[in-house]
């Protein structure tokens, strides 16, 4: 299984709303990420979490609240978003160690109202 | 810092024509280079990789790349290029490092296939 599962495949919030984003993988990667990703422009890294533990935090704002429970699960906790953070945002998962590719989940189409 | 640009925001071919999709990088010691592609409203696919067990690589759907030291340079080429090769393209870098792979992307080159 190589697949990197994320739901909603769309999202529609309010900027006073709070929801999660979720993200699965079942390949034993010990890495996962999120990006964001505008459109028409290449992927930014949000957040690395490497063996569970949040390795790099790319100075998201605080209202963007990222989660690992478990080595197969990522969240990404919304609250109080603003419309410029209307995105695609991307979930990936590699082996922890260098050379290795990221795979990525499909996406989540987020648009805050 | 590592940092990969990609010349030429858009690039047409015609069906069965080369494909060149050109990539340049920055850095002081030779990183890990890849070569991703995403269709629309899709997440990113891996075409190709260079880790330096070979300069000329090969990847997915007759893609490949050369990596070559001296121009510092990384570019994506098909033989023939196909009507569904028509996608976006993202060169990125990695550097060496341990627990995690910081990528970072390169703006992307929508490739147009024209019949």
């Amino acid at each position: 299984d190589t697949e990197v599962t994320q739901t909603p495949k769309h999202l529609v919030m309010g900027m006073t709303n709070k929801k999660s984003l979720k993200c699965e993988q079942h390949m034993g990667h010990r890495a996962m990420y999120w990006y964001k990703q505008k459109a028409k422009k290449p992927p930014e890294l949000m957040f690395v979490y490497s063996y569970e533990k949040l390795s790099i935090n790319e100075s998201v704002p605080s209202r963007f609240s990222p989660e690992c429970p478990n080595s197969s699960l990522l969240n990404l906790h919304l609250h109080a978003l603003q419309p410029e953070d209307s995105a695609l945002y991307l979930c990936a998962s590699s082996e922890p160690s260098g050379g290795n590719e990221q795979f990525f989940g499909p996406g989540t189409r987020l648009t805050v109202l | 810092a590592q940092s990969v640009t990609q010349l030429g925001s858009h690039v047409s071919v015609s069906e069965g024509a080369l494909v060149l999709l050109r990539c340049n990088y920055s850095s002081s010691v030779p990183p890990y280079l890849f070569w991703y592609v995403q269709y629309p409203n899709q997440g990113l696919q891996l075409l190709l990789k260079y880790t330096s067990a070979a300069t000329l690589v090969k990847g997915i759907n007759g893609f490949e790349a050369e990596f070559k030291k001296s121009e510092t340079s990384f570019h994506l080429t098909k033989p023939s290029a196909h009507m569904s090769d028509a996608a976006e393209y993202f060169c990125a870098v990695s550097p060496h490092s341990g627990g995690y792979q910081k990528v970072t992307f390169g703006t992307g080159t929508k490739l147009q296939v024209i019949p």
